[in-house]
Protein backbone atom coordinates (compact mmCIF):
# COMPACT_ATOMS: atom_id res chain seq x y z
CA UNK A 1 0.00 0.00 0.00
CA UNK A 2 1.40 3.26 -1.30
CA UNK A 3 1.60 5.45 1.93
CA UNK A 4 3.46 8.36 4.06
CA UNK A 5 4.17 7.03 7.55
CA UNK A 6 5.04 9.33 10.66
CA UNK A 7 6.17 8.75 13.78
CA UNK A 8 5.17 9.23 16.81
CA UNK A 9 1.69 10.04 16.25
CA UNK A 10 1.32 11.55 19.51
CA UNK A 11 4.21 13.41 21.45
CA UNK A 12 4.16 15.19 24.93
CA UNK A 13 7.76 16.39 25.67
CA UNK A 14 9.43 19.32 28.11
CA UNK A 15 10.85 22.38 26.57
CA UNK A 16 14.93 22.16 25.23
CA UNK A 17 14.74 18.09 25.05
CA UNK A 18 16.24 16.92 21.78
CA UNK A 19 13.32 15.29 19.28
CA UNK A 20 12.95 14.01 15.69
CA UNK A 21 9.88 12.88 14.29
CA UNK A 22 10.68 10.48 11.61
CA UNK A 23 8.88 10.22 7.92
CA UNK A 24 8.88 7.61 5.52
CA UNK A 25 7.53 7.42 1.92
CA UNK A 26 7.07 3.72 0.09
CA UNK A 27 6.65 5.86 -3.62
CA UNK A 28 9.65 6.11 -4.55
CA UNK A 29 9.00 9.94 -4.47
CA UNK A 30 11.34 12.69 -4.78
CA UNK A 31 9.71 15.47 -2.87
CA UNK A 32 8.92 15.93 0.12
CA UNK A 33 8.13 18.17 2.36
CA UNK A 34 7.09 19.70 6.38
CA UNK A 35 4.05 21.11 7.19
CA UNK A 36 2.99 22.36 11.14
CA UNK A 37 -1.07 23.21 11.12
CA UNK A 38 -2.25 25.75 13.82
CA UNK A 39 -5.66 27.20 14.70
CA UNK A 40 -6.40 30.43 12.15
CA UNK A 41 -3.26 29.98 10.79
CA UNK A 42 -3.64 26.64 8.48
CA UNK A 43 -0.67 24.80 7.20
CA UNK A 44 2.25 26.60 6.94
CA UNK A 45 5.38 24.46 5.21
CA UNK A 46 8.51 23.66 7.25
CA UNK A 47 10.82 22.58 4.85
CA UNK A 48 10.88 21.09 1.64
CA UNK A 49 13.45 18.45 -0.03
CA UNK A 50 13.52 17.93 -4.05
CA UNK A 51 15.82 15.47 -4.12
CA UNK A 52 18.26 13.60 -2.04
CA UNK A 53 20.86 15.72 0.09
CA UNK A 54 18.61 18.73 -1.15
CA UNK A 55 16.41 20.48 0.77
CA UNK A 56 15.39 23.96 1.27
CA UNK A 57 13.35 26.74 4.01
CA UNK A 58 9.61 26.56 3.07
CA UNK A 59 7.86 29.43 5.17
CA UNK A 60 8.89 29.19 9.12
CA UNK A 61 11.99 26.93 9.55
CA UNK A 62 13.27 28.51 12.51
CA UNK A 63 13.68 25.93 15.65
CA UNK A 64 13.72 23.41 12.85
CA UNK A 65 16.47 21.13 11.20
CA UNK A 66 16.11 18.24 8.47
CA UNK A 67 17.94 15.84 6.62
CA UNK A 68 17.40 13.83 3.15
CA UNK A 69 20.23 11.45 3.21
CA UNK A 70 17.75 8.41 1.30
CA UNK A 71 14.83 9.41 -0.93
CA UNK A 72 12.64 7.30 1.61
CA UNK A 73 13.17 9.13 5.01
CA UNK A 74 12.90 12.97 5.41
CA UNK A 75 12.91 13.54 9.11
CA UNK A 76 12.12 16.98 11.12
CA UNK A 77 14.59 17.60 14.29
CA UNK A 78 14.07 19.98 16.72
CA UNK A 79 16.77 20.29 18.36
CA UNK A 80 15.53 22.90 21.45
CA UNK A 81 11.89 22.40 21.18
CA UNK A 82 9.51 25.30 22.65
CA UNK A 83 6.00 25.56 23.87
CA UNK A 84 5.42 27.83 20.69
CA UNK A 85 6.10 24.40 18.92
CA UNK A 86 3.34 23.18 20.29
CA UNK A 87 1.47 21.85 17.24
CA UNK A 88 0.23 19.21 14.52
CA UNK A 89 2.78 18.50 12.05
CA UNK A 90 2.41 16.71 8.45
CA UNK A 91 5.19 15.02 6.31
CA UNK A 92 3.80 15.05 2.81
CA UNK A 93 5.04 13.22 -0.51
CA UNK A 94 5.14 13.66 -3.90
CA UNK A 95 5.98 12.81 -7.58
CA UNK A 96 6.43 15.30 -9.30
CA UNK A 97 7.10 18.61 -7.04
CA UNK A 98 5.70 20.85 -4.72
CA UNK A 99 1.70 21.34 -4.40
CA UNK A 100 0.85 17.85 -5.98
CA UNK A 101 1.23 15.99 -2.88
CA UNK A 102 -1.11 13.65 -3.46
CA UNK A 103 0.33 11.62 -0.06
CA UNK A 104 0.03 13.51 3.86
CA UNK A 105 0.88 11.34 6.76
CA UNK A 106 -1.18 11.00 9.58
CA UNK A 107 0.15 13.71 11.56
CA UNK A 108 2.00 14.15 14.74
CA UNK A 109 0.49 15.90 17.56
CA UNK A 110 3.40 17.47 19.37
CA UNK A 111 3.01 19.64 22.73
CA UNK A 112 5.91 20.85 24.14
CA UNK A 113 5.29 21.87 28.04
CA UNK B 1 -1.53 41.11 2.36
CA UNK B 2 -1.85 37.16 3.26
CA UNK B 3 -0.22 35.45 0.13
CA UNK B 4 -2.91 33.44 -0.10
CA UNK B 5 -6.64 34.05 1.24
CA UNK B 6 -9.68 32.09 2.08
CA UNK B 7 -12.61 32.91 3.53
CA UNK B 8 -13.04 31.23 6.63
CA UNK B 9 -16.38 30.01 6.74
CA UNK B 10 -18.25 28.27 7.16
CA UNK B 11 -20.20 27.86 4.60
CA UNK B 12 -23.28 26.35 4.90
CA UNK B 13 -25.28 24.93 1.67
CA UNK B 14 -28.25 22.46 0.95
CA UNK B 15 -27.83 19.00 0.19
CA UNK B 16 -27.99 18.64 -3.68
CA UNK B 17 -27.07 22.19 -4.07
CA UNK B 18 -23.66 24.08 -5.53
CA UNK B 19 -20.86 24.66 -3.27
CA UNK B 20 -18.52 27.63 -4.28
CA UNK B 21 -15.47 27.98 -2.38
CA UNK B 22 -13.01 30.91 -3.31
CA UNK B 23 -9.21 31.59 -2.61
CA UNK B 24 -6.97 34.78 -3.84
CA UNK B 25 -3.48 35.04 -4.03
CA UNK B 26 -1.45 37.60 -4.41
CA UNK B 27 2.23 36.69 -6.27
CA UNK B 28 1.76 36.99 -10.14
CA UNK B 29 4.43 34.60 -10.06
CA UNK B 30 2.50 31.69 -9.13
CA UNK B 31 2.13 28.64 -11.21
CA UNK B 32 0.33 26.31 -9.76
CA UNK B 33 -2.90 25.89 -7.75
CA UNK B 34 -4.42 23.25 -5.65
CA UNK B 35 -7.42 22.32 -3.33
CA UNK B 36 -7.30 19.61 -0.94
CA UNK B 37 -10.29 18.66 1.50
CA UNK B 38 -9.57 17.98 5.25
CA UNK B 39 -11.85 16.07 7.84
CA UNK B 40 -11.61 16.62 10.81
CA UNK B 41 -8.47 15.40 12.61
CA UNK B 42 -7.42 14.07 9.27
CA UNK B 43 -5.04 14.43 6.81
CA UNK B 44 -5.29 16.65 4.15
CA UNK B 45 -6.35 14.80 0.60
CA UNK B 46 -5.59 16.35 -2.77
CA UNK B 47 -8.54 16.96 -4.77
CA UNK B 48 -7.73 19.14 -7.80
CA UNK B 49 -5.00 21.08 -9.32
CA UNK B 50 -5.13 23.41 -12.18
CA UNK B 51 -2.25 25.36 -14.11
CA UNK B 52 -3.59 26.76 -16.84
CA UNK B 53 -6.88 29.48 -16.76
CA UNK B 54 -10.09 28.33 -17.33
CA UNK B 55 -12.58 25.13 -16.07
CA UNK B 56 -11.28 22.02 -14.96
CA UNK B 57 -13.69 19.30 -14.53
CA UNK B 58 -13.55 16.61 -12.32
CA UNK B 59 -16.66 14.48 -11.56
CA UNK B 60 -18.89 16.66 -9.43
CA UNK B 61 -15.88 18.92 -8.78
CA UNK B 62 -15.10 22.04 -10.78
CA UNK B 63 -11.98 23.80 -10.36
CA UNK B 64 -11.57 27.75 -12.12
CA UNK B 65 -8.46 29.65 -12.57
CA UNK B 66 -8.48 33.79 -13.62
CA UNK B 67 -4.60 34.34 -13.33
CA UNK B 68 -5.57 38.13 -14.45
CA UNK B 69 -7.47 38.20 -11.55
CA UNK B 70 -5.74 36.28 -9.51
CA UNK B 71 -8.38 33.84 -8.45
CA UNK B 72 -8.84 30.22 -8.22
CA UNK B 73 -12.27 28.68 -7.17
CA UNK B 74 -13.65 25.35 -6.49
CA UNK B 75 -17.20 24.27 -7.39
CA UNK B 76 -18.76 21.26 -5.91
CA UNK B 77 -21.89 19.63 -7.71
CA UNK B 78 -24.81 18.28 -6.14
CA UNK B 79 -23.32 19.00 -2.55
CA UNK B 80 -23.39 15.93 -0.56
CA UNK B 81 -23.23 15.61 3.56
CA UNK B 82 -19.75 13.76 3.14
CA UNK B 83 -18.56 17.05 1.62
CA UNK B 84 -18.78 18.40 4.53
CA UNK B 85 -15.09 19.40 5.75
CA UNK B 86 -12.37 22.33 5.44
CA UNK B 87 -10.78 22.67 1.84
CA UNK B 88 -7.71 24.26 1.45
CA UNK B 89 -6.21 26.13 -1.31
CA UNK B 90 -2.47 25.85 -2.11
CA UNK B 91 -0.50 27.76 -4.50
CA UNK B 92 2.71 26.74 -5.34
CA UNK B 93 5.41 29.25 -6.92
CA UNK B 94 7.90 27.71 -9.33
CA UNK B 95 10.83 28.78 -11.33
CA UNK B 96 12.97 27.22 -14.07
CA UNK B 97 15.31 26.16 -10.85
CA UNK B 98 12.62 23.77 -9.61
CA UNK B 99 11.76 25.75 -6.69
CA UNK B 100 8.78 24.74 -5.28
CA UNK B 101 7.86 26.55 -2.61
CA UNK B 102 4.20 26.06 -1.66
CA UNK B 103 1.72 28.19 0.55
CA UNK B 104 -1.98 27.13 1.88
CA UNK B 105 -4.72 29.35 2.36
CA UNK B 106 -6.20 29.20 6.16
CA UNK B 107 -9.18 27.19 4.39
CA UNK B 108 -13.02 27.10 4.24
CA UNK B 109 -14.96 25.16 6.25
CA UNK B 110 -18.35 23.56 4.30
CA UNK B 111 -20.90 22.75 6.05
CA UNK B 112 -23.74 20.56 3.61
CA UNK B 113 -27.24 20.57 5.51
CA UNK B 114 -28.99 17.44 4.80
Amino acid sequence: EAQVTQNPRYLITVTGKKLTVTCSQNMNHEYMSWYRQDPGLGLRQIYYSMNVEVTDKGDVPEGYKVSRKEKRNFPLILESPSPNQTSLYFCASSLSGGGTEAFFGQGTRLTVV
Amino acid sequence: QKEVEQNSGPLSVPEGAIASLNCTYSDRGSQSFFWYRQYSGKSPELIMFIYSNGDKEDGRFTAQLNKASQYVSLLIRDSQPSDSATYLCAVNIGNSGGYQKVTFGTGTKLQVIP
